[in-house]
């Protein structure tokens, strides 16, 4: 079943910071966080694992919290760079790949 | 190193033409991934290969056929094309299932008229 992205939209100044959250109905093994940028592929930004593991970006963080089945990506201190459409995946145990949200789209403005 | 290539990266075909999307990456991947993404839409998948000789079909199968051909390289078969299939293609790779990050490759622009 499809992860839920809140919110669907955000406009930020520079050096602003954001917050785009990721839920799920079904218990979670794995969320993975990808960038998009227009016309380009999407990038690798962050895996979360169920029992706290946690590889990625050295400028952006994220959280996963188990019971919730929710995954927080936290955007400190915006950049004209992070401008592009945010994506999570999530992975159960029991199976073999991912499965995306429709996407969040963050705008940084000077 | 190369990383994800996808070949070609525009097509447009006619309703009821065939084709293959070719994907091949250098990373030595156990992994592979077909997505399709529509317009304001998220990665929906379409087949995936968890190694070498496996194929098993994701969100998305009807009207497309996939060939693991050996580690390096996955392919994508419309056998007949509809207009409901236009959308972007992405091929993605991964060392593993689900505790290791996928790499896309540039996508292939696909119009059926």
């Amino acid at each position: 079943q499809q992860p839920v992205q809140s919110p669907q939209a955000v406009i930020l100044r520079e050096g602003e910071d954001a917050v785009i959250n990721c839920s799920s109905s079904k218990a979670l093994y794995s969320v993975h966080w990808y960038r998009q940028k227009h016309g380009e592929a999407p990038v690798f930004l962050m895996i979360l694992l169920k029992g706290g593991e946690q590889k990625g970006h050295e400028k952006i963080s994220a959280s996963f919290n188990e019971k919730k089945q929710q995954s927080s990506l936290y955007l400190t201190a915006s950049q004209l760079s992070y401008s592009g459409t945010y994506f999570c995946g999530t992975g159960r145990l029991s199976g073999s790949r991912l499965t995306f949200g429709e996407g969040t789209q963050l705008t940084v403005n000077p | 190193n190369a990383g994800v290539t996808q070949t070609p990266k525009f097509q447009v075909l006619k309703t009821g033409q065939s084709m293959t999307l070719q994907c091949a990456q250098d990373m030595n991947h156990n992994s592979m991934y077909w997505y399709r993404q529509d317009p304001g839409m998220g990665l929906r998948l379409i087949y995936y290969s968890a190694s070498e000789g496996t194929t098993d079909k994701g969100e998305v199968p009807n009207g497309y056929n996939v060939s693991r051909l050996n580690k390096r390289e996955f392919s994508l078969r419309l056998e007949s094309a509809a207009p409901s299939q236009t959308s972007v293609y992405f091929c993605a790779s991964s060392e593993g299932r689900l505790t290791y990050e996928q790499y896309f490759g540039p996508g292939t622009r696909l119009t059926v008229t």
